[in-house]
């Protein structure tokens, strides 16, 4: 059973706009919220996380907004670039035993065009 | 190293052969994590080491997998008797003490396997 869900699978976006990945998730142990980027050929890096205390979290281009109650988070990459191109992986670590251990989602492939 | 180091980078391997991957760790980290990355799939927890801790296996997919850390630094992940839905990327990541338990986990390049 697939305990965070991500969507959408794939996004293409214009250069300049918006991009938008959701992630929901059911385990109400879940209490932290990191997001991953992942290039190419390349290991997946920390991009941004949000604590379910906090409604937005805003890092340059980049927000987490987080609605607890409907147990769903998303990412906004304000002005998308091309160099914003990659996979995008939401995660959730849930409290108590076993807390080091993040759940992913299935990730988006991001494609920026010019 | 700088990062965390993953060899070899690919590895094309036969049915029924065994496999080792390798993870040299940020120096330092005291965590150790495996995931398999499969395409469409995400990524899968297997093993997580912490320092001197017995290490928790839970997400080893089956007995035909195995992992040692030794020295409490580099890691090495082996898979008896490849099946070629063991084809994946695996990836190695480490992490301060503190780090594992905030999610911000170092990852490395991962090891591609293919099983043919």
């Amino acid at each position: 059973q697939q305990q965070v869900k991500q969507s959408p699978q794939s996004l293409i976006v214009q250069k300049g706009g918006i991009s938008i990945i959701n992630c929901a998730y059911e385990n109400t142990a879940f209490d932290y919220f990191p997001w991953y980027q992942q290039f190419p050929g390349k290991g997946p890096a920390l991009l941004i996380a949000i604590r379910p205390d906090v409604s937005e979290k805003k890092e340059g281009r980049f927000t987490i907004s987080f609605n607890k109650s409907a147990k769903q988070f998303s990412l906004h990459i304000m002005d998308s670039q091309p160099g914003d191109s990659a996979t995008y992986f939401c995660a959730a670590r849930r409290s108590g035993a076993g807390s080091y251990q993040l759940t992913f989602g299935k990730g988006t492939k991001l494609s920026v065009i010019p | 190293g700088a990062g965390v180091s993953q060899s070899p980078s690919n590895k094309v391997t036969e049915k029924g052969k065994d496999v080792e991957l390798r993870c040299d760790p940020i120096s330092g980290h005291t965590a150790l994590y495996w995931y398999r990355q499969s395409l469409g799939q995400g990524l899968e927890f297997l093993i997580y080491f912490q320092g001197n801790s017995a290490p928790d296996k839970s997400g080893l997919p089956s007995d035909r997998f195995s992992a040692e850390r030794t020295g409490g630094s580099v890691s090495t992940l082996t898979i008896q008797r490849t099946q070629q839905e063991d084809s994946a990327v695996y990836l190695c990541a480490s992490s301060s003490r503190t780090g594992a338990y905030t999610g911000e986990l170092f990852f490395g390049e991962g090891s591609r396997l293919t099983v043919l």
